[in-house]
């Protein structure tokens, strides 16, 4: 696609719940990362995919998260257990290649737990 | 723990005036830098990167970095309101790592008509 393109482009969930968010890269993007954007703070890192691997998911936050990426294309991030913490706007990016190449950033998810 | 600082503003400028935003980061070995726009409730967009310092150009929007001193701007030439909206500054981490950008929390511009 011309773009990222991410779904839902809200989630409102009860607590305990789990969520599955959803990310497509531009066509020919080898790079994927998911981010965190909680109100009033920064950009928080998630996981980088190059490829299908996962070479650092050091920003999950909890065990409770986890992701995959398949046929080096869409990418999904699962919350398990949801928490009113949780609630953040999750944005995910794809760059051509990993390293230091610009990174476009998808709509992104605003993820609201009740 | 790799830092990227920005004034969080806001900094309000007339219309037609030239805004300049600033940004420094922690991490010496860094070799390139991101200039994104947040306008509310959407997500970031890339506007500017440099790699080389020095200045870069870009219709009304120019970069500028200086590694020496840990330090990258951007200006924003005859400033609308249309560019009224948060700029976050990212830096790719150096080494193994160099594919993680580390943002700073964004400076609020705003533009007054």
């Amino acid at each position: 696609g011309a773009g990222v393109s991410q779904s839902p482009s809200n989630k409102v969930t009860e607590k305990g719940k789990d969520v599955e968010l959803r990310c497509d890269p531009i066509s020919g993007h080898t790079a994927l990362y998911w981010y965190r954007q909680s109100l009033g703070q920064g950009l928080e890192f998630l996981i980088y995919f190059q490829g299908n691997s996962a070479p650092d998911k050091s920003g999950l936050p909890s065990d409770r998260f986890s992701a995959e990426r398949t046929g080096g294309s869409v990418s999904t991030l699962t919350i398990q257990r949801t928490q009113q913490e949780d609630s953040a706007v999750y944005l995910c990016a794809s760059s051509r290649s990993g390293g230091n190449q610009p990174q476009h950033f998808g709509d992104g998810t605003r993820l609201s737990i009740l | 723990q790799k830092e990227v600082e920005q004034n969080s503003g806001p900094l309000s400028v007339p219309e037609g005036a030239i805004a300049s935003l600033n940004c420094t980061y922690s991490d010496r070995g860094s070799q390139s830098f991101f200039w994104y726009r947040q306008y509310s409730g959407k997500s970031p967009e890339l506007i500017m990167f440099i790699y080389s310092n020095g200045d870069k150009e870009d219709g009304r929007f120019t970069a500028q970095l200086n590694k020496a001193s840990q330090y990258v701007s951007l200006l924003i030439r005859d400033s609308q309101p249309s560019d009224s909206a948060t700029y976050l500054c990212a830096v790719h981490n150096s080494g193994g790592s160099n594919y993680k950008l580390t943002f700073g929390k964004g400076t609020l511009l705003t533009v007054n008509p």
